[in-house]
């Protein structure tokens, strides 16, 4: 079945940091990839999108690519902020409508 | 635009209780997602339907826990009889499925904090 690994935190950055979050995924046929956001309290809220090889989705300065050959879409942003102290999901979601997501990886970023 | 509604945000019960959860996606969605999320197994898919029909059940722990979509406005997650082990977050979401269904986000609700004592 499909899955997806995560690259397991906690993970601590210190305001305007680099972030890396790497993501893998096994599928069969071609999902469309997703970063989700959690925030204490609430609901994960979508970050960003891709839907094919090599496309990048960017918002609020996080960027993940669609990478097909190596299977991948690690999260990026190249200065974090206090307020992207979050938990962080990645996801797939397969031709048959189901989403299988990666165990979270948790952010926090001191000022 | 209104989210997805989840009631109740909160919920306290005995062991052994019925439990109710209900959920309203977002109206004209034709997918909806209920997970389960613990600290110990993360986020769990349990059932999700299409069109009201549900796809995939695989994930629901066992019969005790039972859901239903009657109509394209609400659905149902009901745990009978409850136990502690039982106690999580769980979440209902939808999505669309324009454009063969993959690649629109789900949109989820606040979730409903369960606790079995």
């Amino acid at each position: 079945g499909d899955s997806v690994t995560q690259m397991e935190g906690p993970v601590t950055l210190s305001e305007e940091a680099f972030l890396t979050i790497n993501c893998t995924y096994t599928a069969t046929g071609y999902p469309s990839l997703f970063w989700y956001v959690q925030y204490p309290g609430e609901g994960l809220q979508l970050l960003l999108k891709a839907t094919k090889a090599d496309d990048k989705g960017s918002n609020k300065g996080f960027e993940a690519t669609y990478r097909k050959e190596t299977t991948s879409f690690h999260l990026e942003k190249g200065s974090v902020q206090v307020s992207d102290s979050a938990v962080y999901f990645c996801a797939l979601r397969n031709n048959a409508g189901k989403s299988t997501f990666g165990d979270g990886t948790t952010l926090t970023v001191k000022p | 635009d209104a989210g997805v509604i989840q009631s109740p945000r909160h919920e306290v019960t005995e062991m052994g209780q019925e439990v109710t959860l209900r959920c309203k996606p977002i109206s004209g969605h034709d997918y909806l997602f209920w997970y389960r999320q613990t600290m110990m197994r993360g986020l769990e898919l349990l059932i999700y339907f299409n069109n009201n029909v549900p796809i995939d059940d695989s994930g629901m722990p066992e019969d005790r826990f039972s859901a239903k979509m009657p109509n394209a406005s609400f659905s149902t997650l009901k745990i009978q009889p409850s136990e502690p082990r039982d106690s999580a977050v769980y979440f209902c979401a939808s999505s669309l499925a324009a454009g063969g269904g993959t690649n629109q986000p789900q949109h989820f609700g606040d979730g409903t904090r369960l606790s079995i004592l």
